[in-house]
């Protein structure tokens, strides 16, 4: 089952501009992972995040959490066509590791 | 980074037989393999977590006689769908995780039941 909702379900950004993704979630979490596909392929992992941690960088990604409200942030800066993708936010429940994944967002982004 | 390869990449059958699914972990030994399937423009649904050695472990609504799961090792997972009919075509995609770290996905498999 899945564990949350993203929003927006579809975003469409010109190159340059920074695009912000929402996930939701309902129970308690171990670490929040977000992932990136490119249609029709498998998933690339962008980023974890623990549930002690409250933010974390990695190159032109931003990623917040705050487990009162069970949300997380992405933020991709300075966006470029290749970042166009469907990007999934992943809940992290137990200790084996099992991920409940969100609806996902599509991007598109223009040159 | 670790490195999951699926077997086969796409795979067309006709509807009644049988098609396997293999998931390896190229690099490294899994503790744990996932089995996801796919939709057309939706996201990820776990199927069934497997551990090596040991039964797998289905989720709700998952028919287990249907979507056969056997870890032979720790680096070795195959999905077996038995009579497969149209409503099972789907991207199906395997990961693997040493405990509770991130996971490596596999490219994923695109079946498609005539």
């Amino acid at each position: 089952s899945q564990q949350g909702e993203e929003d927006p379900q579809a975003l469409s950004i010109q190159e340059g501009e920074n695009a912000t993704m929402n996930c939701s979630y309902k129970t308690s979490i171990n670490n929040l992972q977000w992932y990136r596909q490119n249609s029709g392929r498998g998933l690339v992992h962008l980023i974890l995040i623990r549930s002690n941690e409250r933010e974390k960088h990695s190159g032109r990604l931003r990623v917040t959490l705050d487990t009162s409200k069970k949300s997380s942030s992405l933020l991709i800066t300075a966006s470029r066509a290749a970042d166009t993708a469907s990007y999934f936010c992943a809940t992290g429940v137990d200790s084996w590791g099992k991920l409940q994944f969100g609806a996902g967002t599509q991007v598109v982004v223009t040159p | 980074g670790a490195v999951v390869s699926q077997h086969p990449s796409w795979v067309i059958c006709k509807s009644g037989t049988s098609v396997k699914i293999e998931c390896r972990s190229l690099d490294f030994q899994a503790t744990t393999m996932f089995w996801y399937r796919q939709f057309p423009k939706q996201s990820l649904m776990l199927m069934a977590t497997s551990n090596e050695g040991s039964k797998a472990t289905y989720e709700q609504g998952v028919e287990k006689d249907k979507f056969l799961i056997n870890h032979a090792s720790l680096t070795l997972s195959t999905l077996t769908v038995t009579s497969a009919h149209p409503e099972d075509s789907s991207f199906y995609i395997c990961s693997a995780t040493v405990r509770d770290v991130e996971q490596y996905f596999g490219p994923g498999t695109r079946l498609t039941v005539t």
